[in-house]
């Protein structure tokens, strides 16, 4: 069983449409837990980064964990075309293992016109 | 903020050849850089990671002397690729953190082994 479990996809949508994307994990030791933007041949973008369990919004990324399930989210509201790319969820421990990051698979995520 | 940039871009290499590739944060100091490589619709894959002024770590079944990394200041990390062969050819990326902050990732730089 991998760390974190996250399926690739693809994903297509209508413009305009909630688009909602998920990660599992294994390590109850994980607190960190970041979405990364990749778009084809370009190195991943941070989206957010959220500590511990809860939500964070930023325009119209949203964030959530929930530690007790050891699941995450990312909602996209509103998906435009441009959010055309995949998604990557990773997480880190708190202390330990320096800032090694474990990524999952990744989602690539298709809006269309 | 928190800029990292690669260069090359991309980069075509004769087998047998050596291949530099540099990362830079250009608007934070790294104490710690990481470089992975990924293969065509694959997630990212950790390579090695290193400290400013001490030696890298690499991940199991990467080979030191053929990927060799040198971490010389706050702000550059250099992964040669020595004696290159086809299958090295692959997406690699650099990313860069302060300390107990998240990484940020270079654009990356794609090799081709001819």
């Amino acid at each position: 069983q991998k760390e974190v479990e996250q399926d690739p996809g693809p994903l297509s949508v209508p413009e305009g449409a909630i688009v909602s994307l998920n990660c599992t994990y294994s390590n109850s030791a994980f607190q960190y837990f970041m979405w990364y933007r990749q778009y084809s041949r370009k190195g991943p973008e941070l989206l957010m980064y959220t500590y511990s369990s809860g939500n964070k919004e930023d325009g119209r990324f949203t964030a959530q964990v929930d530690k007790s399930s050891k699941y995450i989210s990312l909602f996209i509201r509103d998906s435009q075309p441009s959010d055309s790319a995949t998604y990557l969820c990773a997480m880190r421990l708190t202390t330990g293992g320096g800032n090694k990051l474990t990524f999952g698979t990744g989602t690539q995520l298709k809006v269309e016109l | 903020g928190a800029v990292v940039s690669q260069h090359p871009s991309w980069v075509i290499c004769k087998s047998g050849t050596s291949v530099k590739i540099e990362c830079r944060s250009l608007d934070f100091q790294a104490t710690t850089m990481f470089w992975y490589r990924q293969f065509p619709k694959q997630s990212l894959m950790l390579m090695a990671t290193s400290n400013e002024g001490s030696k890298a770590t690499y991940e199991q079944g990467v080979e030191k002397d053929k990927f060799l990394i040198n971490h010389a200041s706050l702000t550059l990390s250099t992964l040669t690729v020595t004696s290159a062969h086809p299958e090295d050819s692959s997406f690699y990326i650099c990313s860069a953190s302060a300390a107990g902050d998240t990484q940020y990732f270079g654009p990356g730089t794609r090799l081709t082994v001819l």
